[in-house]
């Protein structure tokens, strides 16, 4: 059974730095990865998606890689700013089984 | 024009009774899921549908049934809602099952009290 964490739980960061958030998981026979946002009170934004076939992907200040081999993604989000303030949660999609999600990472920029 | 709209937003209710809960997407996909996600923020699939049939059902109370009407539509029906029901609840839709990216509904907050 896929099992999902994410490292670390909270993360506070002021505006402008580079940072790197974690997600692991325990089958690396994944179909393919995804990266959300969730704000406070609404519902999730896809971020990124990554089929297991790529290392990684980018849009705009995000990019997300993947290693199988290892059971990892990061997300990287470059000179961050207080709009990036959200929880950031992955999903990972196992052959025939629907996403699994990790518990999220609640990331604060401050100003 | 939202994509996929949830309705309604909150619903507060006693123990015991039956209610549902309306999804609808106006982007032409063919696949639709109910996610739950509890107090803890843990978010957890319950349901996929795939062109009104159902892929996959998640280990889930029976009290729990999806009805999809068309391929746009995906309500769920709770019957003798207990406490622990309580949670936010998340309607998605994808173009085809897992391939593609998902799209989430703004969520419907359920309180059993």
């Amino acid at each position: 059974k896929q099992e999902v964490t994410q490292i670390p739980a909270a993360l506070s960061v002021p505006e402008g730095e580079n940072l790197v958030l974690n997600c692991s998981f325990t089958d690396s026979a994944i179909y393919n990865l995804q990266w959300f946002r969730q704000d406070p009170g609404k519902g999730l934004t896809s971020l990124l998606l990554i089929q297991s076939s790529q290392r990684e992907q980018t849009s705009g200040r995000l990019n997300a890689s993947l290693d199988k081999s290892s059971g990892r993604s990061t997300l990287y989000i470059a000179a961050s700013q207080p709009g990036d303030s959200a929880t950031y949660l992955c999903a990972v999609k196992n052959y025939g089984q629907n996403f699994v999600f990790g518990p999220g990472t609640r990331l604060s920029v401050l100003p | 024009d939202t994509a996929v709209s949830q309705t309604p937003k909150y619903l507060v209710t006693q123990m015991g009774n039956d209610k549902s809960i309306k999804c609808e997407q106006n982007l032409g996909h063919d696949t639709m899921y109910w996610y739950k996600q509890d107090s803890k923020k843990f978010l957890k699939i319950m349901f996929s549908y795939n062109n009104k049939e159902l892929i996959i059902n998640e280990t889930v109370p029976n009290r729990f049934s999806p009805k999809s009407p068309d391929k746009a539509h995906l309500n769920l029906h709770i019957n003798s809602l207990e406490l622990g029901d309580s949670a936010v609840y998340f309607c998605a839709s994808s173009q085809r099952w897992g391939e593609e990216t998902q799209y989430f509904g703004p969520g419907t907050r359920l309180l059993v009290l």
